[in-house]
């Protein structure tokens, strides 16, 4: 069984650029949650998906924004990139329903901004 | 607000050695759960243990065990019998299960992590 795909894995922008990240969970699983990882800050929530719904979505500013498709995979995006968004960003899936699922990780993608 | 608190920055452990890892919480929700994941240098998460707050007995999952105390808010993962490739970033996370309305059982807070060095 495939894992969480995220792609790309690695990827340098500038500063005032956007970013478009990638996530393809674990087959029939349809919560998506993406993390931002940082040295400074630790591993901080950014948003679910569940069934093509935002559920919630942690104490970041309107430059992060997210989706989910109708097979489940998400995208989240960034837009007027800061040096401060240099981080990994991780994505979990979940397969939904019993709150005991735990969440599986992609590897990440590990953003550089200059 | 939920907290997660790992004291340890960084431990060192021989091989084949236990070696327990702390993580205190504080939470208002009466329903939660408790994981520890491990992160090897390629910065994927493994889940490794869970534990939750109305589980009688302590989880266990191998070589890892999962020492909760739930009086004392704490959730302490043992490692026993140590190998070289256990050598990774750990982190201690929670679930908030009341609080999340059954919206939103995505999201984890998490610990600072602590990095276990397991040394030959």
């Amino acid at each position: 069984k495939a894992g969480v795909t995220q792609t790309p894995r690695y990827l340098i922008k500038t500063r005032g650029q956007q970013v478009t990240l990638s996530c393809s969970p674990i087959s029939g699983h349809r919560s998506v949650s993406w993390y931002q990882q940082t040295p400074g800050q630790g591993l901080q929530f950014l948003f679910e998906y569940f069934s093509e719904t935002q559920r919630n979505k942690g104490n970041f500013p309107g430059r992060f924004s997210g989706r989910q498709f109708s097979n489940s995979r998400s995208e989240m995006n960034v837009s007027t990139l800061e040096l401060g968004d240099s981080a990994l960003y991780l994505c979990a899936s979940r397969a939904g329903g019993p709150s005991t699922g735990e969440l599986f990780f992609g590897e990440g993608s590990r953003l550089t901004v200059l | 607000a939920q907290k997660i608190t790992q004291t340890q920055p960084g431990m060192f452990v021989q091989e084949k050695e236990a070696v327990t890892l702390d993580c205190t919480y504080d939470t208002s929700d009466p329903s939660y759960g408790l994981f520890w994941y491990k992160q090897p240098s390629s910065g994927e998460m493994i889940f490794l243990i869970y534990q939750g707050s109305y589980d009688q007995q302590n989880a266990t999952e191998g070589r890892y065990s999962l020492n909760f105390q739930k009086a004392r808010k704490s959730a302490n993962l043992v490692i026993s019998a140590s190998q070289l490739g256990d050598s990774a970033m750990y982190f201690c996370a929670m679930r908030e299960l009341t609080n999340a309305g059954g919206t939103s059982y995505g999201k984890l807070t998490f610990g600072q992590g602590t990095i276990l060095t397991v040394h030959p």
